[in-house]
């Protein structure tokens, strides 16, 4: 069965330095890798996906992900952090084609420090 | 971008009344929406996938008779918790995703469901 996994419960990142959230997936085939964020009491809004092509994908907020079929990882990047990227973040894999469920990770919850 | 509305944002009340939250698609047809349950901080979790004009497709151990579904109109997705008692206070949030394979689900943004 298709699963997420991010390693990382919390993370703490001052203002502006850079970050890396971790996302490894386990799916048979190429999959379709998402990054969502959601802030407190919120719905989740999409940063970036990927379906094919370009392994290098950019988003929006200046986030971009990198896909790594070797390492099985959909990492999230961005160089520098503002305040307002606090937030919590999940990283899905479509999981079933035809409706096109979704496989969610726990989470990593991200906490910026002036 | 693509818009979903989910109403109400908050509701609070009494053990044994029913409550419909609504799913709207405000800018495109979504042939399938999706409701999901999360706990506080933990991940998503999905409750059913609704197809317009047909039953939904509920996950394990959801009970179909507790939380009903309709999916009439391919921009509209009701959930109504039926009989609804303390246990099922949680925040609900819908998905909705246009036809074509490799667009992505678009969240609203939740209904928070307090049940006295």
């Amino acid at each position: 069965a298709q699963s997420v996994t991010q390693p990382d419960i919390h993370i703490t990142v001052s203002e502006g330095a850079s970050l890396e959230l971790r996302c490894n997936y386990s799916y048979g085939a190429t999959p379709y890798l998402f990054w969502y964020v959601q802030s407190p009491g919120q719905g989740l809004q999409l940063l970036l996906k990927y379906f094919s092509g370009d392994t290098l994908v950019q988003g929006i907020k200046g986030f971009e992900a990198e896909f790594k079929r070797s390492q099985s990882s959909f990492n999230l990047r961005k160089p520098s952090v503002h305040w307002s990227d606090a937030a919590e973040y999940f990283c899905a894999v479509v999981s079933e084609f035809g409706n096109e469920k979704l496989t969610f990770g726990t989470g990593t919850r991200l906490t910026i420090i002036p | 971008g693509a818009v979903v509305s989910q109403h109400p944002s908050w509701v609070i009340c009494k053990s044994g009344t029913s409550v419909k939250i609504e799913c709207r698609s405000l800018d495109f047809q979504a042939t399938t929406m999706f409701w999901y349950r999360q706990f506080p901080k933990q991940s998503l979790m999905l409750m059913a996938t609704s197809n317009e004009g047909s039953k939904a497709t509920y996950e394990q151990g959801v009970e179909k008779d507790k939380f009903l579904i309709n999916h009439a109109s391919l921009t509209l997705s009701t959930l109504t918790v039926t009989s609804a008692h303390p246990e099922d206070s949680s925040f609900y949030i819908c998905s909705a995703r246009a036809p074509d394979a490799r667009e992505p689900q678009h969240f609203g943004d939740g209904t928070r469901l307090s049940i006295l």
